[in-house]
């Protein structure tokens, strides 16, 4: 399907665990970002990418690792998962030639 | 830092008009955005504003004052659909439109 995915849409995990979250996009998006909205608090931003093989920290990227290995894909990896991590977790990309930001679907995770 | 403050909560009635304002305070400057998220959703574009003045799309239209750090988003007409929450979010002056969001405000539409 085109458009912006994420995977899964839903996770539960144990603290310690490892878990990735997937973000697919299929407009070749150059930009692509991750977020974590958590009540009062808004969207924040963990990581960014500019490119493949190009990313970058953002305002909150304690505990979390990215790779883009291709432009497609933008993975965000827990590496050893907290219950502070708990939240709701949104991938987004952008045309460079633009200027708005696509969201998607979202994935839940929740840390017990 | 980037404080961006916008009222946490609105209710208006269905036809009515509501704006909604966002304040913000940031070290660099390069564009203004609103985004509409539904509970559950994801958030989806609203408007874009980078000069100061209205912009108009429809029932909804965005002000922006880049002097007094001041922006609003006004929804005319209002429908039980528009309820939902209003994210205000600045892009500081980064090419990549790297986002700095305030916290969100629900509006709610009372038939």
């Amino acid at each position: 399907d085109a458009g912006i995915t994420q995977s899964p849409r839903y996770k539960i995990t144990e603290t310690g665990r490892q878990v990735t979250l997937m973000c697919h996009q299929t407009w070749s998006h150059s930009y692509m970002f991750w977020y974590r909205q958590d009540l009062g608090h808004g969207l924040r931003l963990i990581y960014y990418s500019a490119a493949a093989d190009i990313t970058d920290k953002g305002e909150v990227p304690d505990g979390y690792v990215v790779s883009r290995s291709k432009t497609e894909n933008f993975p965000l990896t827990l590496e050893s998962a907290t219950r502070s991590q708990t939240s709701v977790y949104f991938c987004a990309s952008r045309d460079p030639r633009g200027d708005e930001q696509y969201f998607g679907p979202g994935t839940r995770l929740t840390v017990t | 830092g980037q404080n961006i403050d916008q009222p946490t909560e609105m209710t208006a009635t269905e036809g009515a008009i509501v704006q909604i304002n966002c304040t913000y305070q940031t070290s660099g400057f390069n564009g203004l955005f609103w985004y509409q998220q539904h509970a559950g959703e994801a958030p989806t574009f609203l408007s874009y504003n980078v000069l100061d003045g209205l912009e108009e799309k429809g029932r909804f239209s965005s002000f922006l004052s880049r002097s007094k750090g001041y922006s609003y988003l006004l929804l005319k007409e209002l429908q039980m659909k528009d309820s939902a929450s209003y994210l205000c979010a600045v892009n500081r002056g980064s090419t990549l439109g790297r986002l700095y969001f305030g916290r969100g405000t629900q509006l709610t539409v009372w038939p």
